[in-house]
């Protein structure tokens, strides 16, 4: 089964760091880019950050851009998200997923097909 | 940033009925636009990538359709397991952006 399992949440102190990771059982990551997407409580979907296939192409959203890394592990095909200077406005339900590519109409265009369940972070006091 | 305006915000409506949401972007993405679907406690699920184009599995139910800043998802005859949160995402540059989110919910 095409899957994706987030782990690594938690709570952390402001300030604090924590590392994600993301397991991708059933397909070969390094086909794919691969986006992180956060959900704060309550609150709508924020795209985070992505990463090229061969890792060497990163982008981020502004309010993490500084403190957060994305980076890859292909030959363990798995994803990561380093977080550091953690703040509570990042808290948030984080989610890893599989950005395919789609030929439509004679352009390529680009859709998060496959999420993971989900990692709780909680940054604290 | 691309700002991405999703309206209603919620709306409630019975089964079967035609449900009709909107998102506009705050500047022309061509068609870089996808449809997710996200019911609570849950992984967004992908509906619409391209505008337009019904990703595989997604019950037919479902359409997409516009194209520079204007789009709209359409539930021909809403479903039960349809009541769910609804967002657009623009694919078209960095960083990603998505709207707001439209709750269907049952009336």
């Amino acid at each position: 089964e095409v899957q994706l399992v987030e782990s690594g949440g938690g709570l952390v102190q402001p300030g604090g760091s924590l590392r994600l990771s993301c397991a991708a059982p059933g397909f070969t990551l390094s086909t794919y880019w691969m986006t992180w997407v956060r959900q704060a409580p309550g609150k709508g979907l924020e795209w985070v950050a992505n990463i090229k296939q061969d890792g060497n192409v990163t982008y981020y959203v502004d309010s993490v851009k500084g403190r957060f890394t994305v980076s890859r592990d292909n030959a363990k095909n798995s994803l990561y998200l380093q977080m550091h200077s953690l703040r509570a406005e990042d808290t948030a339900v984080y989610y890893c997923a599989r950005d395919r590519d789609y030929y439509h109409g004679s352009a390529y265009y680009d859709a998060f097909d496959i999420w993971g369940q989900g990692t709780v972070v909680t940054v604290s006091s | 940033a691309i700002q991405m305006t999703q309206s209603p915000s919620s709306l409630s409506a019975s089964i079967g009925d035609r449900v009709t949401i909107t998102c506009r972007a705050s500047q022309g993405i061509r068609s870089d636009l996808g449809w997710y679907q996200q019911k609570p406690g849950k992984a967004p699920k992908l509906l619409i990538y391209a505008a337009s184009s019904l990703q595989s599995g997604v019950p037919s139910r479902f359409s997409g359709s516009g194209s520079g800043t204007d789009f709209t998802l359409t539930i021909s005859s809403l479903q039960p397991e349809d009541f769910a949160t609804y967002y657009c995402l623009q694919d078209y540059n960095y960083p990603r952006t998505f709207g707001q989110g439209t709750k269907v919910e049952i009336k």
